[in-house]
């Protein structure tokens, strides 16, 4: 299975600040991967698809990028509801696995 | 608008089964590979299976193997999740999911206590 190693599992910002989160992949999985945002109570919400890809409607302060192993969702310029919790998936090969979340927390 | 409505889901003992649906509306269903993803409480998200849009493919996690069986109907733009031997571990908010995992449903719960 391919493990995705995603950090820093928590982060404190203020809003304005620019953050960035990394998953990396214990291998190479082209441009196979999405970031999601999930708040409390509510189902995850695809951001990025294609590992750098904007879902429609998602703001343009969200971004990705990277390829092969490793990748960034940055956003930048934190608001108020982007308080939440984030993963990557890989969809590369079966099974497809999450990262284990990064929770961004207002500093 | 693309909805995904999911239910069946219970409070089942140990060894048990259940049967999870999810209702698709709002596009081609019969075009798109659909999935299930799990969120136990308090814990991350974990990919369960995925069913190829005319069923002929099916794959799943190991955890869950030989004990879920993932299928559709596409006459009736619906996804099922067939759940038996349920452990304790298998407690968790079920979400199924459109294509590469892009639209969500709101989930299901499923809890597994004697």
């Amino acid at each position: 299975d391919i493990q995705m190693t995603q950090s820093p599992s928590s982060l404190s910002a203020s809003v304005g600040d620019r953050v960035t989160i990394t998953c990396r992949a214990s291998q190479g999985i082209r441009n196979d991967l999405g970031w999601y945002q999930q708040k409390p109570g509510e189902a995850p919400k695809r951001l990025i698809y294609a590992a750098s890809s904007l879902q429609s409607g998602v703001p343009s302060r969200f971004s990705g990028s990277g390829s092969g192993t490793e990748f960034t969702l940055t956003i930048s310029s934190l608001q108020p509801e982007d308080f939440a919790t984030y993963y990557c998936l890989q969809h590369n090969s079966y099974p497809y696995t999450f990262g284990q979340g990064t929770k961004l927390e207002i500093k | 608008e693309v909805q995904l409505v999911e239910s069946g889901g219970d409070l089942v003992q140990p060894g048990g089964s259940l049967r999870l649906s999810c209702a698709a509306s709002g596009f081609a269903f019969n075009t798109f590979w659909m999935s299930w993803v799990r969120q136990a409480p308090g814990k991350g998200l974990e990919w369960v299976a995925n069913i190829k849009p005319d069923g002929s493919e099916k794959y799943y996690v190991d955890s869950v193997k030989g004990r879920f069986t993932i299928s559709r109907d596409n006459t009736e733009n619906s996804l099922y999740l067939q759940l038996n031997s349920l452990r304790a571990e298998d407690t968790a908010v079920y979400y199924c999911a459109r294509g590469l995992v892009g639209y969500w449903g709101q989930g299901t719960l499923v809890t597994v206590s004697s």
